[in-house]
């Protein structure tokens, strides 16, 4: 079974400051990686997929199959940046579910 | 943008009455799924939906658990009996196919509370 964790549930930086959040996967296959990103009352939005190798809002993620990992990245953090985010994992097989870890909640300080 | 729309934004329910938890997921997308949250606990998968019919469901989506497509845009999800632990946030979301391109566009999600 595939599993994401997600070791920080709180995060605080202050703006300017770089930011890493980490995600770690199991999974035997090749997964799909992803973050979602929820802003306070806001639903859940995909940030990032790791198949289209892309720069949203400043973050990147690369997915690293040896270390099993797809941290997140942003070399200056803003405080339109604080939100819970969220890692998720879906097998290679067509409309199978997410897995999602457990969040990491940023906060970005002015 | 498109948006999966989701009614009632929040509902409060007796232990054991029946709810009904309906969303609208975007017109051309094929592909409808739940998921819950469990205040402070991470988002779980319930169910997966396609071509009318259940195509993955989790542990969690038990025989008091159903879906339906009725009438081709609306994505419904039953709780027969409520428990207290049924207290989550759900999610209703959709993808245009199942390709990791397209990702899932989430609504924003019903309040149940099982009092």
């Amino acid at each position: 079974a595939q599993r994401v964790t997600q070791p920080e549930k709180l995060l605080s930086v202050f703006k300017g400051a770089p930011v890493e959040l980490k995600c770690n996967y199991s999974y035997s296959g090749s997964p799909e990686l992803f973050w979602y990103v929820q802003y306070s009352r806001q639903r859940l939005q995909l940030l990032l997929r790791h198949i289209s190798r892309e720069s949203i809002k400043g973050f990147t993620a690369d997915l690293n199959k040896g270390e099993t990992s797809f941290h997140l990245k942003k070399p200056f953090a803003q405080e339109e940046d604080s939100a819970m985010y969220y890692c998720a994992l879906r097998r290679e097989t067509s409309g199978s579910r997410l897995t999602f870890g457990e969040g990491t909640q940023l906060t970005v300080n002015p | 943008e498109p948006e999966v729309t989701q009614t009632p934004s929040h509902q409060v329910t007796q232990m054991g009455q029946e709810v009904i938890l309906r969303c609208v997921p975007i017109s051309n997308h094929l592909y409808f799924y739940w998921y819950r949250q469990i205040l402070g606990q991470k988002v779980e998968f319930l169910v997966s939906f396609y071509n009318n019919e259940i195509s993955e469901k989790s542990e969690i989506f038990d025989d008091q658990f159903s879906v339906e497509r009725p009438d081709g845009s609306n994505f419904t999800l039953k709780i027969r009996s409520t428990k207290l632990e049924d207290s989550a946030m759900y999610f209703c979301a959709s993808s245009r196919s199942n390709q990791a391109f397209h990702g899932y566009t989430f609504g924003s999600g019903t309040r149940l509370t099982v009092v």
